[in-house]
């Protein structure tokens, strides 16, 4: 079975600065897909940046980029230039790739804070 | 993109009493969809998963008996909470898939059960 570790229950970061969410995960698939989502206070899930396990460059979304190193199974999200908008729960999630559907398997979750 | 709609979006109910959570795909057909529950200030878990036609998946623990889903069309899925309890009380979230390896996620559903 997959699991997915975030190690980081709360962090805090200033506005406009840069804060990492750390992330890793346990899986003997080879193909598969990792995913950071957010969930504002609204609880809404919105998909923040999506990788898939045989793209060694990492992927990007504006603020927002990963660092992905698939052999120390770690997947960790950057925020750039922090917004008070950015405040919410992130969960790191894994979900394996094959033909049938698959659901996410999520970790804890971090609470991020922006602060002014 | 892709709207998975969720109602309601909360709903309050005695104990003893059955709630049904309806999650329509609005524009593109969710072979599967998934159910989660997500009490306060923790992650989602994967409750079932349910396949248009066919009966539901469910995870270890879950009770079948007590979460009935129906998956009966390709842009509609329900979960019936029956006979819910107070500790039947938490957030409910529905994801359909759409193109492959994508998931769309409805806005939730709270449930309090008095």
């Amino acid at each position: 079975a997959q699991t997915v570790t975030q190690s980081q229950p709360e962090m805090s970061v200033q506005e406009a600065e840069t804060v990492t969410l750390s992330c890793t995960y346990d899986t003997s698939e080879s193909n598969y897909y990792l995913f950071w989502y957010k969930q504002p206070p609204s609880r809404q899930m919105i998909l923040v940046i999506r990788q898939e396990a045989y793209k060694q460059q990492n992927a990007t979304e504006n603020r927002f980029s990963v660092n992905f190193q698939k052999a120390a199974k770690s997947f960790s999200l950057k925020i750039s230039d922090s917004q008070l908008g950015d405040t919410a729960m992130y969960f790191c999630a894994f979900m394996k790739s094959h033909s049938g559907n698959t659901p996410l398997v999520f970790g804890k979750g971090t609470r991020l804070s922006v602060i002014a | 993109g892709a709207v998975v709609s969720q109602h309601p979006s909360w709903v309050i109910c005695k104990s003893g009493t059955s709630v049904k959570i309806e999650c329509r795909s609005l524009d593109f057909q969710a072979t599967t969809m998934f159910w989660y529950r997500q009490f306060p200030k923790q992650s989602l878990m994967l409750m079932a998963t349910s396949n248009e036609g066919s009966k539901a998946t469910y995870e270890q623990g879950v009770e079948k008996d007590k979460f009935l889903i129906n998956h009966a069309s390709l842009t509609l899925s329900t979960l019936t909470v029956t006979s819910a309890h107070p500790e039947d009380s938490s957030f409910y979230i529905c994801s359909g898939q759409g193109d492959l390896e994508k998931l769309f996620f409805g806005s939730g559903t709270q449930l309090s059960v008095l």
